[in-house]
């Protein structure tokens, strides 16, 4: 069965600092892998998705994310944190059937 | 790009009352639609999928007389509260599927803050 796992609830990182959050899928087939953010109250924005081909993803806002068949992972980066990015992120994989498996999330706290 | 609506954003409703929520993708045609539940603080809960012209599919646990969803057209797909509780009081989010690429992709709404008094 297809399952995300995010294994940090919190993170909290100082502005400028680097920023890594993980992600582990379970997942047969090749996956199609997503990250999510959400701010309070708001509806999911799309940072990036890996589909096939290069596995180092690049995505909005200076996000990128690396594709680790071996390691089941699927790690969101970002080399210089501002105080905009304190949000909650969504890992997710899409089986087949176009279903979503989201991961539980984890919320990003910034500070000054 | 494709953009998904939802209406309204926010809802406030008294106990044993119905409440619809629409899900709409602006520019593009979606056969299929996805509706999810999220508490504070927890991630997507998978209500059901609507396809335009069948029934929905419902996962497990979720009472489909409770939540009635109507997937009528291609752009638009309805989810109705009915007789509301106060338990109902959630964050509900649709998306879309559409093509992005070739590749199949999902388009979230900006969600619907229910809260049952």
């Amino acid at each position: 069965a297809q399952s995300v796992t995010q294994p940090d609830i919190h993170i909290t990182v100082s502005e400028g600092a680097s920023l890594e959050l993980r992600c582990n899928y379970s997942y047969g087939a090749t996956p199609y892998l997503f990250w999510y953010v959400q701010s309070p109250g708001q509806g999911l924005q799309l940072l990036l998705k890996y589909f096939s081909g290069d596995t180092l993803v690049q995505g909005i806002k200076g996000f990128e994310a690396e594709f680790k068949r071996s390691q089941s992972s699927f790690n969101l980066r970002k080399p210089s944190v501002h105080w905009s990015d304190a949000a909650e992120y969504f890992c997710a994989v899409v089986s087949t059937g176009n279903q979503f498996y989201f991961g539980t999330g984890t919320s990003l706290t910034v500070i000054p | 790009g494709a953009v998904v609506s939802q209406h309204p954003s926010r809802v406030i409703c008294k106990s044993g009352t119905s409440v619809k929520i629409e899900c709409r993708s602006l520019d593009f045609q979606a056969t299929t639609m996805f509706w999810y539940r999220q508490f504070p603080k927890q991630s997507l809960m998978l209500m059901a999928t609507s396809n335009e012209g069948s029934k929905a599919t419902y996962e497990q646990g979720v009472e489909k007389d409770k939540f009635l969803i109507n997937h009528a057209s291609l752009t638009l797909s309805t989810l109705t509260v009915t007789s509301a509780h106060p338990e109902d009081s959630s964050f509900y989010i649709c998306s879309a599927l559409g093509l992005a690429g070739g590749a199949r992709e999902q388009y979230f709404g900006p969600g619907t803050r229910l809260t049952v008094t």
